[in-house]
């Protein structure tokens, strides 16, 4: 009963090739985030939608772009991957974004792992 | 801007032996999640804690939000390698952060 899915699970390029990771989710969640996580350290938000509103972080490099063509579908686009892109990419959703509540639960992805050589 | 700080940074400890980790901040948070990630693997969720003073109990691993709302701690007994991974609080009041992290590894 995958909920939110990833591919692939594991993405070569080469340095400089363009390359588009995948998640998908089935819970119908409103707001869907990308996650870059180096080896031993904590997720770092790239960017979320909420809905079809983007919500970009402010150190987050114009080289990683997003789309989110429908509520099930959301890609994470590098433009011109480097060597420090390598890392695990993690897709989370939550039902709702709503900062007079609280914060919403995250669930997550399996995780890409992106390699450059 | 709210930080979530997490000691320690890194727990070994032998199967059948209790562990515990905590999640501090110094500002107040609405909720707080706990997550446990694997090598290679996504976080996945283990509890959701809400009300201040708020105890719950996941077979083996018991959460407690503190009553003031600014820390938590994951308490294991009885730890099992299974129990292996990297245990990540997270939350805020609108922005979600994670905390850096507290990585366990339990040998048999």
């Amino acid at each position: 009963d995958a909920m939110v899915i990833q591919n692939p699970r594991y993405q070569v390029t080469q340095f400089g090739k363009p390359v588009t990771l995948s998640c998908s989710q089935t819970l119908n969640h409103n707001v869907m985030y990308w996650y870059q996580q180096k080896s031993s350290q904590a997720p770092k938000l790239l960017f979320h939608y909420y809905d079809k509103d983007f919500n970009n972080e402010a150190d987050t490099p114009d080289n990683f772009q997003s789309r989110r063509p429908n509520t099930s579908f959301c890609f994470l686009d590098i433009r011109s991957p480097g060597l420090g892109d390598a890392a695990m990419y993690l897709c989370a959703t939550s039902r709702d974004l709503t900062a007079d509540r609280g914060t919403e639960t995250q669930y997550f992805g399996p995780g890409t792992r992106l390699l450059v050589l | 801007t709210q930080l979530l700080e997490q000691s320690p940074q890194f727990l070994s400890i032998q199967e059948g032996e209790n562990l515990t980790v905590y999640c501090n901040s110094s500002s107040v948070f609405s909720s707080l999640q706990w997550y446990r990630q694997e090598p290679g693997e996504g976080p996945v969720l283990l509890v959701t804690v809400v009300t201040g003073g708020e105890v719950k109990k996941l077979k083996r691993l018991t959460f407690q939000f503190g009553d003031a709302r600014k820390d938590s701690s994951l308490h294991i007994t009885a730890a099992q390698t299974g129990d292996t991974g990297l245990y990540l609080c997270a939350g805020g009041w609108g922005k979600f952060q994670f905390g850096a992290g507290t990585q366990v590894v339990v040998t048999p």
